[in-house]
């Protein structure tokens, strides 16, 4: 069984550039959650989505920031005109219940972006 | 406010030593809570998740306690290897669902094993 898949990697993207992070939650998982983390903090929370919704976004910045996830393929979370600050580790998670309810989270390894 | 804190930020050991990372929280109502190893690059994998009624949870050399009362909890690592080394993160969520989806991340303990 494949893990969380995230992509790319790594990302470098100058000021003003978008960037597209996408996110394969595992087989049979209908929960995904965005997580952002700078350099020596933890993870914090941007978004909740299930197919086609969004739960909650109370994390995620009102500008610049979007997030998806369509009935076919991958979760996708946007960032329109980057600055330096959006340069993080963003960490997506799958899980088949709502996480809150003791359902385990499984997270990807990571989408680098640095914005130069 | 719902807050996660662990102690220490970061530790030091000797491979084959014991060592006990802590978690207090003030998340509430408290629905469960997780510890999660962090290799550096990598994403967190879940070591335990315990609810309300358990006190003491085993993953091999990891042990985990919950005190809901004092809101406390512990991960002792036994005979540390180097592969130890990460990042430990304690994880709180609350219930009910409408509190929101959102868990609450502790910064985590920065742990380092010495040969």
């Amino acid at each position: 069984n494949a893990g969380v898949m995230q992509n790319p990697r790594h990302l470098v993207r100058r000021r003003g550039q978008e960037a597209r992070l996408r996110c394969s939650p595992m087989k049979g998982h209908s929960h995904v959650y965005w997580y952002r983390q700078l350099p020596e903090e933890g993870l914090k929370f941007m978004v909740y989505l299930q197919k086609e919704n969004i739960i909650d976004e109370s994390g995620m910045p009102k500008e610049r920031f979007s997030a998806e996830f369509p009935k076919e393929g991958p979760s996708i979370l946007r960032i329109q005109q980057v600055v330096r600050g959006d340069s993080a580790a963003y960490f997506c998670a799958s899980s088949p219940l709502s996480a809150a309810n003791t359902g385990e989270l499984f997270f990807g390894e990571g989408s680098r972006l640095t914005v130069l | 406010k719902n807050q996660v804190e662990q102690s220490p930020q970061s530790l030091i050991i000797l491979e084959g030593k014991n060592c006990t990372l802590q978690c207090n929280y003030t998340v509430s109502p408290f629905s469960n809570l997780r510890w999660y190893k962090q290799d550096t690059g990598r994403g967190p994998v879940s070591l335990t998740i315990m609810t309300f009624s358990e006190n003491t949870k085993s993953n091999g050399r990891y042990t985990a306690t919950l005190d809901a009362d004092t809101k406390q909890s512990s991960l002792h690592i036994t005979a540390s290897q180097l592969s130890d080394s990460a990042s430990y993160i304690c994880v709180v969520s609350a219930n009910p669902p409408e509190y929101g989806n959102k868990l609450v991340f502790g910064a985590g303990t920065i742990l380092r094993v010495k040969s």
